[in-house]
């Protein structure tokens, strides 16, 4: 499994660009980056996916550098519902064949975005 | 489209007591689904996952079991309820075809305090 570890909390203003980095130096070929958000006493939400390079959609951008053994999760003009915990994952589930790559969600960042 | 519903949203019960929370998904088919547990201020920590009818995995040996009736019906029991089994858990389907681009899917969640 490829553990990942990221910082514990990070705090933000409105309006400015946040960037929370994931470490996962064991990182698989075949294993995807994903990043959920959490708010309190909810489920986490798919924010974005990758594998390399660069992703970007409606709500944040990933950035994998070549060697893929970091991530960074970048949301620009934050704003105070912005306020979660961000999960790195790194991984695949299960496929029907049997085989058994997990997910494994570690402690996740607490962002706290200030007015 | 797509929904997981999880009940109930809260339950208190007290020690020894027995414990059945129920997961099911609509919209889909044969899909992988995830009991993961969280206690206060932690990350998620995977319980059990099935990728069909009647196939349990389980990643934590515990006080808990799991159960797969139907295609898109997922049970967590217990049958004697421990104090350390507070926590919130979660529910969580994946396709096989779709984790890529879209990753798990999370129910809302039981927060479940053992008295």
């Amino acid at each position: 499994l490829a553990k990942t570890t990221q910082p514990i909390s990070m705090d933000s203003y409105e309006g400015q660009e946040v960037n929370i980095t994931c470490s996962h130096n064991n990182i698989a070929t075949n294993d995807y980056i994903t990043w959920y958000q959490q708010f309190p006493s909810q489920g986490p939400r798919f924010i974005i996916q990758g594998y390399k390079t660069k992703v970007t959609n409606e709500v944040a951008s990933l950035f994998i550098p070549a060697d893929r053994k970091s991530s960074t999760l970048s949301l620009p003009r934050v704003s105070l519902s912005d306020t979660a915990v961000y999960y790195c994952l790194v991984g695949v589930p299960p496929f029907s064949s049997g085989s058994a790559r997990q997910l494994t969600f570690g402690s996740g960042t607490q962002l706290t975005v200030l007015p | 489209s797509q929904t997981i519903h999880q009940w109930p949203a809260t339950l208190v019960q007290p020690v020894g007591s027995p414990l059945s929370l129920e997961c099911t998904v609509e919209g889909t088919s044969n899909p992988n689904l995830y009991w993961y547990r969280q206690a206060a201020g932690r990350g998620l920590q995977l319980l059990f996952y099935s990728v069909g009818i009647g196939q349990i995995s389980s990643e934590v040996p515990q006080n808990l079991s799991a159960s797969r009736p139907q295609d898109r019906q997922f049970i967590l029991s217990s049958k004697k309820l421990l104090l350390s089994d507070s926590g919130f858990y979660l529910c969580a389907w994946s396709l096989d075809r779709t984790f890529v681009n879209y990753g798990y899917t999370f129910g809302s969640g039981t927060r479940l305090t053992v008295v």
